[in-house]
């Protein structure tokens, strides 16, 4: 089976734009999250949706938006790019979204490499 | 609230030598503790978690942790270094009623021929 697989893997947009990166989770997996990883630092969470819902939203603003498909698919949105938001921007996916508080496993893509100049 | 600090940025080792990455957590719920690799220009690579029962864990490619309650550490250690363990190495914690990961700031590791 495939795994968490993220579309773009590299970018370059320029400030003021608008990026939109996609992921497709892992075959039966119904939940995704998003992480911002700025070189140099760990992963940061940024959303977890579930059967199309947000379930949990990180600290980062409301230029950050995101949604789930009925295929549970996801897209990220980031309007008004700033040079800070120069990143690799990394999915996760997992059965049922509730995996992290059992301490259960959830499965990383290899990421989109967003470039904001 | 959760979180991980991750002592050392960059640790250097020899191949051969013992690798030793230090993770401290901070939780006020039982934790679960997570170690994950990421090579250059990829994505994360569970090696091992700590979830509950026994406090040594083993993981992939030799690696293994041990949860330290007491000292609320969750060190990665493994006996002989390789060239092909030289990436970056994240601590991460999730548990109550979180639904992330928090991750610490990732140690560099290189080994030195």
């Amino acid at each position: 089976d495939a795994g968490v697989t993220q579309s773009p893997t590299h970018l370059i947009k320029t400030r003021g734009q608008h990026v939109t990166l996609r992921c497709s989770p892992i075959s039966g997996h119904k939940s995704v999250s998003w992480y911002q990883q700025v070189l140099g630092q760990g992963p940061q969470f940024i959303f977890q949706y579930y059967e199309k819902e947000e379930r949990g939203r990180g600290n980062f603003p409301d230029r950050f938006s995101a949604r789930q498909f009925p295929n549970y698919s996801s897209e990220l949105n980031v309007n008004a790019l700033l040079l800070g938001d120069s990143a690799l921007y990394l999915c996760a996916s997992s059965r049922f979204g509730q995996e992290l508080k059992t301490g259960n496993t959830i499965y990383f893509g290899e990421g989109s490499w967003l470039t904001v100049v | 609230a959760q979180s991980v600090t991750q002592l050392g940025s960059h640790v250097s080792v020899s191949e051969g030598a013992l690798v030793l990455l230090r993770c401290n957590y901070s939780s006020s719920v039982p934790p679960y503790l997570f170690w994950y690799v990421q090579y250059p220009n990829q994505g994360l690579q569970l090696l091992l978690k700590y979830t509950t029962g026994a406090t040594l864990v083993k993981g992939i490619n030799g690696f293994e942790a041990e949860f330290k309650k007491s000292e609320t550490s969750f060190h990665l250690t493994k006996p002989s270094a390789h060239m092909s363990d030289a990436a970056e190495y994240f601590c991460a914690v999730s548990g109550g009623s979180n639904y992330k990961l928090t991750f610490g700031k990732g140690t560099l590791l290189t080994v030195n021929p």
